[in-house]
């Protein structure tokens, strides 16, 4: 049973214009949210996060927004670049010493 | 720097040969754990470890075995390996849970095929 969920596999943008991945989650307990980007034949690494306490944290040109009566949350990026084309992982903090818990990815591709 | 090293980064090995996939982070953090990523499948976690001398399993523990004697270091163990398992496997860490959220630091990944 996933707890959190990224229904697109992958998502095409072009060079400029703003990427919007999505994530949803079940457990209405988790309480911080994080994004991590993976380039191929690299680990993946910590991009932004936000804490159920809030609905938006914003780094530059990445934004995360949540809406916790949707149990949903969104990273935009503004303007996309090409550098930005990677697999994309949502994750969620359970409460209590439990593991991390990630989404499947999206797949963005910028295309210049 | 501040990093997680993983050795081999690529292995090749054949079924029933048990192998060693090294971790070690310089961080020191409490924190270590094992995913395995597979195509479609997204990251999950093999082993977790809280600090040393606790392991704990995550969602795929068949087939593994993991230790933790020393804090930077958090070995796999494939005792005997199957095709199953071929897979690009990452380590990461991270601080305590504790107030603050646990953001994870990953290795650079092992690709392992068994044939």
């Amino acid at each position: 049973d996933q707890q959190v969920k990224q229904n697109s596999p992958s998502l095409s943008v072009q060079e400029g214009r703003i990427s919007i991945l999505n994530c949803d989650y079940t457990n209405s307990m988790f309480d911080y949210f994080l994004w991590y980007k993976k380039y191929p034949a690299e680990g993946p690494t910590f991009l932004i996060s936000i804490s159920s306490i809030k609905d938006k944290n914003e780094d530059g040109r990445f934004t995360v927004f949540l809406n916790k009566s949707a149990k949903h949350l969104s990273l935009h990026i503004v303007p996309s670049q090409p550098g930005d084309s990677a697999v994309y992982f949502c994750a969620a903090i359970p409460p209590g010493n439990t593991p991390l818990v990630f989404g499947k990815g999206t797949r963005l591709s910028v295309i210049a | 720097e501040a990093q997680v090293t993983q050795n081999p980064r690529y292995l090749i090995t054949v079924t029933g040969k048990k192998l060693t996939v090294t971790c070690s982070q310089n961080m020191n953090h409490e924190y270590m754990s094992w995913y395995r990523q597979d195509p479609g499948l997204g990251l999950r976690q093999i082993y977790y470890s809280m600090n040393v001398e606790v392991t704990d399993k995550g969602d795929v523990p068949e087939g593994y075995k993991v230790s933790r004697k020393e804090k930077r270091n958090f070995p796999l163990i494939l005792e005997s390996p199957s095709p199953n398992q071929t897979s690009l496997y990452f380590c990461a860490s991270s601080r305590p849970r504790g107030g603050s959220y646990n953001e994870q630091f990953f290795g650079p990944g092992t690709r392992l095929t068994v044939l």
